[in-house]
């Protein structure tokens, strides 16, 4: 059965960065984009944007550009996503989903909490 | 980009019938479909697809759940509503970079 399975939660200070993953099984990975969404109680659910697990390209939300950085890793079939420059702001759950609308599969997401 | 607008909340007995609109601001219907999705979440869990373009049930989705509309005009129904319902049920559209969502209809028992 399709799973993307997310990594752990995340305290980072405010000027730091986070590195977050999204494992995927029971799919052939290079098949399907990745999509990353935030969440926050604030500003609702916000598209980020998504990678093509086949050639590296990504396609930003304009919003995220140089916040958010968009890998993978074929060989372990993982998408990364990476936040830069940490604030407060940054605080919330992300989600990996497989491909672009609509999202048949999620991850379980990735609490991220700023804070000094 | 393109904004999606949901009712806040809604209370509903159970049993009932109800229905949750998403209204957009650009016409989202092409190629013969309307590229709305619908999604349920409850607490602490990732959103679960419901229905996608606009009228088509996600696999293992009750029959209870249908969505309906065109053009900028979208409905979810749940019919009869269950304690299981409750949640809050977000829109989606996917047809313009980025795929925006609707705020959220929170939907809850009388």
């Amino acid at each position: 059965q399709v799973q993307l399975q997310q990594s752990g939660a995340e305290l980072a200070k405010p000027g730091s960065s986070v590195k977050i993953s999204c494992k995927a099984s029971g799919y052939t990975f290079t098949s399907y984009y990745i999509s990353w969404i935030k969440q926050t109680t604030g500003q609702g659910l916000e598209y980020i944007g998504y990678i093509n697990t086949g050639s590296g390209g990504t396609n930003y939300n304009e919003k995220f550009k140089g916040k958010a950085t968009l890998t993978v890793d074929k060989s372990s079939s993982t998408a990364f996503m990476q936040l830069s420059s940490l604030t407060p702001d940054d605080s919330a759950v992300y989600y990996c989903a497989r491909e672009y609308p609509p999202f048949a599969y999620w991850g379980q997401g990735t609490l991220v909490t700023v804070s000094s | 980009d393109i904004v999606l607008t949901q009712s806040p909340a809604l209370a509903v007995s159970l049993g009932q019938k109800t229905t949750m609109s998403c209204k957009t601001s650009q016409n989202v219907d092409n190629f013969g479909k309307s590229y709305i999705h619908w999604y349920q979440q409850k607490p602490g869990e990732q959103p679960k697809l419901l229905i996608y373009f606009a009228s088509n049930l996600a696999s293992q989705v009750p029959a209870r759940f249908s969505g309906s509309g065109s053009e900028r005009d979208f409905t979810l129904t749940i019919n009869p509503v269950e304690a299981d319902d409750v949640a809050t049920y977000y829109c989606q559209q996917g047809w313009e970079f980025p795929y925006t969502f609707g705020a959220g209809t929170k939907l809850e028992l009388k």
